[in-house]
């Protein structure tokens, strides 16, 4: 069975702090994608990035970076110097061969 | 572009009475599409998804049920709404064939069960 842990269940941090938030993942299927979601205080969600399982390369998206390792089935997203939009739940999601799994999302809150 | 909308945004009913939410995706064809419940300060989770008209997969037993009566069109209903029913539900699409694209997800719908 597909499973997504998100430990994390809230985080709060300063202005200009850097974060990490931590993902963790169970799947036996061999191929498989990883996302990360923002849920803004709006409530839609917002796709930010996927990862396929055979791309372990990490990415860097202006204060977004992503760290895909298979060794150890996590998928963990950093946003540096942080800022009070980034304020939202963030959630880390396994898609596989028939659905897709959510984690149980963290709240991150970026205080001035 | 493709857009999908859910409505209506917010319901409050009792418990009891009946309940139906509604999507709709626009701009695409034959999508995917999903229902997802989040509970209060809760993950998401994945109550129905279908991959085709009339082609309904359930995840989780309970007194909610879903129908594609349409490609772009997908419902969550109930006959007899409960309690545990409160959460935000969020209609989703994806692209057909298999579960490895992104989900766009809708404005969400959120329920209060008195």
């Amino acid at each position: 069975a597909q499973k997504v842990t998100q430990a994390q269940t809230e985080i709060s941090v300063v202005e200009k702090e850097d974060v990490t938030l931590d993902c963790v993942y169970e799947t036996r299927d061999t191929t498989y994608y990883l996302f990360w979601y923002k849920q803004p205080p709006s409530g839609e969600l917002v796709f930010l990035i996927r990862r396929n399982s055979f791309d372990e390369q990490n990415e860097i998206s202006g204060r977004y970076s992503w760290n895909f390792q298979k060794s150890t089935s996590s998928f963990n997203f950093t946003i540096t110097a942080s800022q009070v939009v980034d304020s939202a739940v963030y959630f880390c999601a396994l898609s596989g061969n028939n659905d897709m799994r959510f984690g149980a999302g963290t709240r991150l809150t970026v205080k001035p | 572009s493709q857009t999908i909308h859910q409505w209506p945004a917010t319901l409050v009913q009792p418990v009891g009475s009946p309940l139906s939410l509604e999507c709709t995706v626009e701009g695409t064809s034959n999508p995917n599409l999903y229902w997802y419940r989040q509970a209060a300060g809760r993950g998401l989770q994945l109550l129905f998804y279908s991959v085709g008209i009339g082609q309904i997969s359930s995840e989780v037993p309970q007194n909610l049920s879903a129908s594609r009566p349409q490609d772009r069109q997908f419902i969550l209903s109930s006959k007899k709404l409960l309690l545990s029913d409160s959460g935000f539900y969020l209609c989703a699409w994806s692209g057909q064939g298999s579960y490895t694209g992104e989900l766009f997800f809708g404005e969400g719908s959120r329920l209060t069960v008195l």
